[in-house]
């Protein structure tokens, strides 16, 4: 059974901190690797995708990749209120068309 | 990206009727299509894979009989919930895989069964 793991929450976190949100999982041979932001009631939107190991960077966002490791991070810079939601982790296998697998997630308030 | 419609948002019914949600992949044709459904305060949970012109590959557990998946076309898949209980009340939610490890959600219905 493919499992992803996050760190548990509620994270809470001042206006203007870093966050950083952590994820493993147990299949070595997963490829591709998201993180996804939920509001309550709505659905998932896309954060960052990453594919190789090391950092990378997009505006406030910044995903790392271990794969050796079997584990990936999304820091947030400079946290809004509005970064307020819950952080899905997502795994997905060899091929383009696999099946994406999602953490458990990780709530997350920005307190102003 | 690709656009993926899905409807209806939100649907009330009565225990024992069936609910078709739709997810409409708009500009992408989209061979593989994925199920979720999402209780609260929970994460998204794989139901099955749709496949364009074949059967869906169920995840463990899933019964196939009760949630009915059809893929009939490049554009559409549809999840029926069939004599619908309020233990199936959640939020069901697709996604169309675009290739490249790229996937776009749809909206997501909220499924409420009284």
């Amino acid at each position: 059974q493919k499992e992803v793991e996050q760190n548990s929450g509620p994270l809470s976190v001042p206006e203007g901190a870093i966050a950083s949100l952590n994820c493993t999982y147990s299949d070595r041979g997963s490829q591709s690797f998201f993180w996804y932001r939920q509001y309550s009631g709505k659905s998932p939107e896309l954060i960052m995708s990453i594919y190789s190991n090391g950092d990378k960077e997009d505006g406030r966002f910044t995903a790392q990749l271990n794969k050796a490791s079997q584990y990936v991070s999304l820091l947030i810079r400079d946290s809004q209120p509005s970064d307020s939601a819950t952080y899905l982790c997502a795994v997905t296998g060899e091929t383009s068309y696999d099946k994406v697998i999602f953490g458990p997630g990780t709530s997350l308030s920005v307190i102003p | 990206g690709a656009v993926v419609s899905q409807h209806p948002s939100r649907v009330i019914c009565k225990s024992g009727t069936s609910v078709k949600i739709e997810c409409r992949s708009l500009d992408f044709q989209a061979t593989t299509m994925f199920w979720y459904r999402q209780f609260p305060k929970k994460s998204l949970m794989l139901m099955a894979t749709s496949n364009e012109g074949s059967k869906a590959t169920y995840e463990q557990g899933v019964e196939k009989d009760k949630f009915l998946i059809n893929h009939a076309s490049l554009t559409l898949s549809t999840l029926t919930v069939t004599s619908a209980h309020p233990e199936d009340s959640s939020f069901y939610i697709c996604s169309v895989a675009r290739g490249g490890g790229g996937y776009t959600f749809g909206s997501g219905t909220r499924l409420t069964v009284v």
